[in-house]
């Protein structure tokens, strides 16, 4: 019954080596969200999509880019990454309508060596 | 801009207990929702209670309750009969009528004594 799945759980990479983050939804919400969690921190939003309109952060790094080729699937590239970047990396999705809250993926934790 | 503050970044209750996790934020919008949300260790982040600001009455779920202080813009949870599985971090969450954003607070986390 999962609705919104991410994979993977766990990833690891080296500094500066490309990784994609993959969501998935199976509830059919028009609205994706990306999100970046660091210990014991609220979770920062990076972007997200309405429909396949793309809307960034302005704090959000260059480093970070967003994908969504269709209404199930959204992606999270994080072109070169640094040590910062180890984090928690939260999907979550919406139906737009104010009133709905966000359904919230289990998170890939993301460590970078 | 909207921010929302939660004072307590960690909290104890004793199991069966109840408490209070406190929430403040700030806006210029009359409309709006405000949410918490429950993080447990290693789990995913779910909705524990929602309230639309233009309704006076306070929010109820089961055990979780929240006293909305509009004029004062409060929004406190409060957890009866705490349970083990109560364990969590807890954020208070605003949305903006018109955004498709969540702003969140920096959470607080509740830990149950047995």
């Amino acid at each position: 019954d999962a609705m919104v799945i991410q994979n993977p759980r766990y990833q690891v990479t080296q500094f500066g080596k490309p990784v994609t983050l993959s969501c998935s939804q199976t509830l059919n919400h028009n609205v994706m969200y990306w999100y970046q969690q660091k210990s014991s921190q609220a979770p920062k939003l990076l972007f997200h999509y309405y429909d396949k309109d793309f809307n960034n952060e302005a704090d959000t790094p260059d480093n970070f880019q967003s994908r969504r080729p269709n209404t199930s699937f959204c992606f999270l590239d994080i072109r070169s990454p640094g040590l910062g970047d180890a984090a928690m990396y939260l999907c979550a999705t919406s139906t737009g309508r104010v009133i709905e809250t966000q359904y919230f993926g289990p998170g890939t934790r993301l460590l970078v060596l | 801009a909207q921010t929302v503050t939660q004072s307590q970044p960690e909290m104890s209750v004793q199991e069966a207990e109840t408490v209070t996790l406190s929430c403040t934020y700030d806006t210029s919008e009359s409309d709006y929702y405000l949410f918490w949300y429950k993080q447990p260790p290693s789990r995913q982040m779910i909705l524990v209670i929602r309230q639309e600001a233009y309704k006076q009455q306070n929010a109820t779920e089961n055990r979780f309750s929240v006293n909305f202080q509009k004029a004062a813009k409060s929004f406190s949870l409060k957890i009866s009969d705490s349970q083990l599985g109560d364990a969590a971090m807890y954020f208070c969450a605003y949305r903006y009528l018109r955004d498709d954003k969540i702003i969140f607070g920096k959470g607080t986390r509740l830990h149950i004594l047995p």
